[in-house]
């Protein structure tokens, strides 16, 4: 069956340093894979997408990576800031329907 | 981007009862998402509703259970039916960004739950 796998332990990192997340997934074969933030009590907000024949994409502070070789999709965050702290869902989408396939979540705290 | 409003924002509702979620765009739209989300849990999708046709459930869900109305581009509502425990969730809506994009934007969500 699908999977899509994201750290399930809370990522804490200091202020200033890059937070790196990590989405995993098995029996899939997105054409797009999409990162969102999710802030508690509030409905998700999308950060970055990327396609399956993209390496890379970067947003301001933000960096994803998609190797659809390995199955897996990094998440950086440099310079990070506390108001960084939320938890972020990475989701896949195979290109029909629209229909994503969302991860677990990692929760993300970033202190001073 | 597309601004999502939902009511209610949260509900506490008793078992065998019936409560529908609202969900309003400021713009007109093909598609819309109906998702849940269990507590600590991540958004499972409960089906997608287009104008002008019956909406499309993911497995394990039923039209009987989730009824859903799209009576016109912006607007849609999730009838969560008979309800027990269990179906305690944040309940969110989705719709596609603008033209090709693939991202999705979501409502602030409905708390609901169940005695």
């Amino acid at each position: 069956s699908q999977k899509i796998e994201q750290n399930s332990e809370a990522l804490n990192i200091q202020e200033g340093k890059t937070a790196t997340l990590t989405c995993n997934y098995t029996n899939y074969s997105p054409a797009y894979l999409q990162w969102y933030r999710q802030d508690p009590g509030r409905g998700p907000v999308f950060l970055l997408l990327i396609r399956e024949n993209e390496k890379e994409k970067r947003k301001e502070r933000l960096k994803v990576t998609f190797d659809t070789t390995l199955k897996q999709s990094l998440f950086h965050i440099t310079a990070s800031q506390p108001a960084d702290s939320a938890t972020y869902l990475c989701a896949l989408e195979s290109g029909t329907a629209s229909k994503l396939t969302f991860g677990t979540g990692t929760r993300l705290q970033v202190t001073l | 981007s597309a601004v999502i409003s939902q009511k209610p924002s949260r509900d506490i509702c008793q078992r065998g009862t019936s409560l529908t979620i609202q969900c309003q765009v400021d713009s007109q739209v093909t598609m819309m998402f109906w998702y849940r989300q269990q507590p600590g849990q991540s958004l499972t999708l409960i089906a997608t509703a287009n104008q002008g046709s019956e909406a499309t459930y993911e497995s394990g869900f039923v039209i009987d259970k989730f009824p859903i109305s799209r009576p016109n581009l912006t607007f849609s509502t999730l009838t969560v039916s008979n309800m027990s425990p269990e179906d305690s969730s944040i309940y969110l809506c989705s719709v596609e960004g603008p033209g090709k994009a693939r991202e999705q934007y979501f409502g602030p969500g409905t708390r609901l739950t169940v005695t």
